[in-house]
């Protein structure tokens, strides 16, 4: 079936550094992609729609210079945490769906997730 | 807009008993309704998935949901539960004509004791 693959798996990084996360589709294109955030025993949050060749479009609250969002191509998406702080500490979670030629089949692929530890 | 209510954050059920997982949606129309399944280190899988049509879904790893419009319901259930089962299991709607874009439920952990 398609994968998506993230990386880094996990990330520390002090206070005030930049953390860039990959999400990348390895079998399948995609034009589209999601990234969620997820904290400890909660549900996954929505954070942005990536698009590929155009800008991504932020969910309501999320800070568009702090989480700046980059889709190179049709098979990646970047998510860069700009000065990161603890509490940006958290699970982000990228996701693409399988696109047909009907349009979206109605099914997204998740990449494993990538745990960033702020100090 | 939409929001979705797993009212059991963990559950725990002994290797070979049978399983429901609740999950109750709000929303003017029926969405479209989901099952994903997240275990330790890995992505989340999708088990079923509800459009249209029948309203009992078959899913994979012997899983099945059934979505009760009366009820804003769409519970999870599998007959005989496996110690592989134990895991993250999470609701998810989305409004229809946007198949992709997924608002979750806060999860359910499954444990199996053997």
């Amino acid at each position: 079936g398609a994968v998506v693959s993230q990386h880094p798996s996990w990330v520390i990084c002090k206070s005030g550094t930049s953390v860039k996360i990959e999400c990348r589709s390895l079998d399948f294109q995609a034009t589209t992609m999601f990234w969620y955030r997820q904290f400890p025993k909660q549900s996954l949050m929505l954070m942005a729609t990536s698009n590929e060749g155009s800008k991504a479009t932020y969910e309501q609250g999320v800070e568009k210079d702090k989480f700046l969002i980059n889709h190179a191509s049709l098979t990646l998406s970047t998510l860069t945490v700009t000065s990161a702080h603890p509490e940006d500490s958290s699970f982000y979670i990228c996701s693409a769906p399988l696109e047909t030629e009907r349009g979206i089949s109605g099914e997204l692929f998740f990449g494993e997730g990538s745990r960033l530890t702020v100090l | 807009a939409q929001s979705v209510t797993q009212p059991d954050i963990h559950i725990t059920v002994s290797e070979g008993a049978s399983l429901e997982l609740r999950c109750n949606y709000s929303y003017g129309a029926t969405p479209y309704l989901f099952w994903y399944v997240q275990s330790p280190g890995q992505g989340l899988q999708l088990l079923l998935k509800y459009f249209s049509g029948d309203t009992l879904v078959q899913g994979i790893k012997g899983f099945e949901a059934e979505f009760k419009r009366s009820q804003s319901s769409f519970n999870l259930r599998k007959p005989s539960v496996h110690w592989s089962d134990a895991a993250e299991y999470f609701c998810a709607v989305a409004v229809t004509g946007t198949a992709s874009k997924l608002t979750f439920g806060t999860g359910t952990r499954l444990q199996v004791t053997l």
